[in-house]
């Protein structure tokens, strides 16, 4: 079965420090996508960051990055200069193919609080 | 572009009764679904669709029924409604099923006592 797990339920850091949230996950496929969703206290589930397996490159935008090892199957996202707009619920999702379809597989979350 | 919109943003149910949750999205997106997040957990997908006229079931359809008679809605209907069914409900659409982002909207919080 095809899993995604997220090991900090929870991590706090100061303002424009840099903060890395872990993501493993468990497949046999050899391409696929992997998402970063941030969910604020709003409840709004917004796309953070994608990554393509097959592209070597880790993706970028703007403070956030990825670590993306697909040998060790962990696809990390390091926020810098941390806001604390950052504040939210952090989702790692692995995106397996379903017959005709594609379905997101989701992590548990981080919950990630940005302090003053 | 209103996006994704779902109605009704809470509901308390009791035990038995039925009830249905409305999504509605303005993208033209092919791709629905519905997925519902329990406290400290992930999304785990109860129904999709890849068009109208065409579902199939999730990791979690029991409790549930969908039907997509039109490309813009995705209605979720509950039946004789359970406490296991107490959850926050999200529905989500995209264009296509697999680099594209799933735009989602803003949740239904569902109570059954």
């Amino acid at each position: 079965a095809q899993t995604v797990t997220q090991s900090q339920p929870e991590m706090s850091v100061q303002e424009a420090e840099t903060v890395t949230l872990s993501c493993t996950y468990d497949t046999s496929e050899s391409n696929y996508y992997l998402f970063w969703y941030k969910q604020p206290p709003s409840r709004q589930m917004i796309l953070v960051i994608r990554q393509e397996a097959y592209k070597q490159q880790n993706a970028t935008e703007n403070r956030f990055s990825v670590n993306f090892q697909k040998a060790a199957k962990s696809f990390s996202l390091k926020i810098s200069d941390s806001q604390l707009g950052d504040t939210a619920m952090y989702f790692c999702a692995f995106m397996k193919r379903a017959g005709s379809n594609y379905q997101l597989i989701w992590g548990a979350g981080t919950k990630l609080i940005i302090k003053p | 572009n209103a996006g994704v919109t779902q109605t009704p943003k809470f509901r308390i149910l009791k035990i038995g009764q039925s009830m249905t949750l409305q999504c509605t999205q303005d993208m033209n997106h092919n791709y629905m679904y519905w997925y519902r997040q329990d406290p400290g957990m992930g999304l785990k997908l109860i129904y999709y669709s890849v068009g109208a006229g065409i579902t199939d079931k999730g990791e979690v359809p029991n409790g549930y029924n969908v039907s997509r008679s039109t490309t813009e809605d995705f209605p979720l209907r509950l039946e004789l409604a359970a406490p296991s069914q107490t959850s926050v409900y999200f529905c989500a659409s995209t264009r296509s099923g697999r680099d594209n982002e799933q735009f989602f909207g803003p949740g239904t919080r569902l109570t059954v006592l």
